[in-house]
């Protein structure tokens, strides 16, 4: 199995910070893979997908890099709506999929 | 728009067993395949179960191989989990998604195993 290794595991920013999360794979995956925002009670909502594409309707602020085994979530601008959990998931080996153990965004 | 709900979850003892479901609408459900993933309280994400847009191919996890059934019906535009010989262990909330590449989410279903 493709595992997904996501850091850091929480963190603590202000509004108006750079934020940046990683998510690393233990084989090559090419840019099969999305990121996702999850806030308490919630569906998880897909914010990037093939790695750098942006779904429809999300903010410019959020942006995805990386290919092949590394991978990076850039918020550019951190806001108060998003202080939330977010994942990576890798679809490459489809249907086995693994997911990033979750990064915790607070509030500093 | 694209919405999943997911009905079904609940207490159940060791053992006992479940049927989830997953109730979609917004788009052509048999164009898509779909899934289960799980998450217990606290816990990262587990994926648990996929299904062809047919129905004919079905994989799972190896944690709930044997255990649980994912099945769908097309003209009723439902997707189901059938988890039988449940175990504590099995204590999350359940979730269905949406295709291959996993666009859409329900926002889960709590099963609580437990005596």
């Amino acid at each position: 199995d493709i595992q997904m290794t996501q850091s850091p595991s929480s963190l603590s920013a202000s509004v108006g910070d750079r934020v940046t999360i990683t998510c690393r794979a233990s084989q090559g995956i090419r840019n099969d893979l999305g990121w996702y925002q999850q806030k308490p009670g919630k569906a998880p909502k897909r914010l990037i997908y093939a790695a750098s594409s942006l779904q429809s309707g999300v903010p410019s602020r959020f942006s995805g890099s990386g290919s092949g085994t590394e991978f990076t979530l850039t918020i550019s601008s951190l806001q108060p709506e998003d202080f939330a959990t977010y994942f990576c998931l890798q679809y490459n080996s489809y249907p086995a999929l693994t997911f990033g153990g979750g990064t915790k965004v607070e509030i500093k | 728009e694209v919405q999943l709900v997911e009905s079904g979850g609940g207490l159940v003892q060791p053992g006992g067993s479940l049927r989830l479901s997953c109730a979609a609408s917004g788009f052509t459900f048999n164009s898509y395949e779909m899934n289960w993933v799980r998450q217990a309280p606290g816990k990262g994400l587990e994926y648990l179960s996929y299904i062809s847009r047919s129905g004919s191919t079905l994989y799972y996890a190896d944690s709930v191989k044997g255990r649980f059934t994912i099945s769908r019906d097309n003209a009723k535009n439902s997707l189901y989990l059938q988890m039988n010989s449940l175990r504590a262990e099995d204590t999350a909330f359940y979730y269905c998604a949406r295709g291959n590449r996993v666009d859409y989410w329900g926002q889960g279903t709590l099963v609580t195993v437990s005596s």
